[in-house]
């Protein structure tokens, strides 16, 4: 079965800085997705970005982007310049390909951004 | 605008009283799942489906049910309520294909059981 280990349950950093979400995986599938969404304070998942697998390129999405490490099963997410409105739960998520195709989700980490 | 639609957004109720929270998109995607967010767990899959009157159990299906009667629409169903379903539940759908589709969430719904 798929799993997904977030280690960071809060982290605090200070405007402007980049900052590192950890995101580990396991899986015994090929093919498989990772993403990431972010969970403000309002409650809404918002996506932020997509790696597939057999993708060889990192993917970045405007301030984030992606550090995938296939070989350590890691996808963490990383925020350039941050921003006060980043201040939210961010989770890491997988989704194999075939059958179910649910996403399996991380504990969370949440994020503060101090002016 | 292509959305998920849940409601309602919040719902108190007590224990044993029936309760549905509906759930549709206007994607035309062929899967749709509910989740249940609580704190310390991060989200776990309760149903899914993968088209119109094909559902199956995720992993914490106990003391819910789904139908899916049209592609649009997949509602949750609570027969008798309990304090530990007291959670933030999320929709999403996706299309299914060989690319890995991202999921489209709704907005939750907080529901608390006394």
């Amino acid at each position: 079965a798929q799993k997904i280990t977030q280690t960071q349950p809060g982290m605090f950093v200070q405007e402007k800085e980049a900052v590192t979400l950890d995101c580990t995986y396991d899986t015994s599938d090929p093919s498989y997705g990772l993403f990431w969404y972010k969970q403000p304070s309002s409650g809404e998942m918002i996506f932020l970005i997509y790696q597939g697998s057999y993708d060889q390129q990192n993917a970045t999405e405007g301030r984030y982007s992606l550090n995938f490490q296939k070989a350590r099963k890691s996808a963490n997410l990383v925020i350039s310049a941050s921003q006060l409105g980043d201040s939210a739960m961010y989770f890491c998520a997988m989704r194999l390909n075939f059958g179910n195709e649910k996403l399996t989700f991380g504990t969370g980490t949440r994020l503060t951004i101090i002016p | 605008e292509a959305q998920v639609t849940q409601n309602p957004r919040y719902l108190i109720t007590v224990t044993g009283k029936k309760l549905t929270v509906t759930c549709s998109q206007n994607m035309n995607h062929e899967y749709m799942s509910w989740y249940r967010q609580d704190p310390g767990l991060g989200l776990r899959q309760i149903y899914y489906s993968m088209n119109v009157e094909v559902t199956d159990k995720g992993d914490v299906p106990e003391g819910y049910k789904v139908s899916r009667k049209e592609k649009r629409n997949f509602p949750l169903i609570l027969e008798s309520p309990s304090p530990n379903q007291t959670s933030l539940y999320f929709c999403a759908s996706s299309l299914i294909g060989g690319d890995l589709e991202k999921l489209f969430f709704g907005s939750g719904t907080q529901l608390s059981v006394l």
